[in-house]
């Protein structure tokens, strides 16, 4: 059963525009949330994160917002630019799991000119 | 430069041989973790290990096998039981402190044939 889920599995937006992905997750203990941006055929590299005690979090043109009591974050680009095109994995970890991440299946995201 | 290397990048087999993927990171990490994943999917654990000489199974561990004899390195083996190991499969490390997030080297493409 997914514990982590991004329901949009791509998302076209404009350069210059904000881009909004969103995220859900079920299980209650995940207390440290993070955002990954993946290239094909390379691994992923780490964006942003928040932890629980946050409702947002701020890094340059990224910010990560969650909302605890609906089980959601998102991730907001803004603004989108063209190398800004690739996959977002949300990811969730809980306190003492020793890092053992959960992920999301991913949204491709697709920055038009 | 500190990072986590894999080799090789892409490999091709044939179905019902064994074949072990490496996984090295300079980074003085004591956690490493193997991911495979498939499209459209997210990252999936396959296996996880804390410390030198200890590993755990992660959520699709069945024919696969690791060892960690070294802190820097914890190679994968895809056995002839694993079903359908054609994927793309990424190894992370992450040092101490619940918060840090992983870092993942650039995967390895796998291709039974």
């Amino acid at each position: 059963d997914q514990q982590v889920k991004q329901n949009s599995p791509s998302l076209s937006v404009q350069e210059g525009r904000i881009s909004i992905l969103n995220c859900d997750y079920t299980n209650s203990m995940f207390d440290y949330f993070l955002w990954y941006k993946k290239y094909p055929a390379e691994g992923p590299t780490f964006l942003i994160s928040i932890s629980s005690i946050k409702d947002k979090n701020e890094d340059g043109r990224f910010t990560v917002f969650l909302n605890k009591s609906a089980k959601h974050l998102s991730l907001h680009i803004v603004p989108s630019q063209p190398g800004d095109s690739a996959v977002y994995f949300c990811a969730a970890k809980s306190l003492g799991s020793w890092g053992k991440l959960q992920f999301g299946a991913g949204t491709q995201v697709v920055v038009t000119p | 430069d500190g990072g986590i290397t894999q080799s090789p990048k892409y490999l091709f087999r044939k179905e019902g041989q064994n074949v072990t993927l490496s996984c090295e990171q300079n980074l003085n990490h004591d956690a490493m973790y193997w991911y495979r994943q498939d499209p459209g999917q997210g990252l999936r654990l396959i296996y996880y290990s804390q410390i030198v000489n200890d590993f755990q199974k992660g959520d699709i561990a069945e024919g696969y096998s690791v060892s960690r004899e070294k802190k820097e390195s914890f190679p994968l083996t895809v056995t002839s039981a694993q079903k359908n190991p054609t994927a793309f499969y990424l190894c992370a490390s992450t040092g101490q402190g619940v918060d840090n997030e992983q870092f993942f080297g650039p995967g390895t493409r796998l291709t039974v044939l």
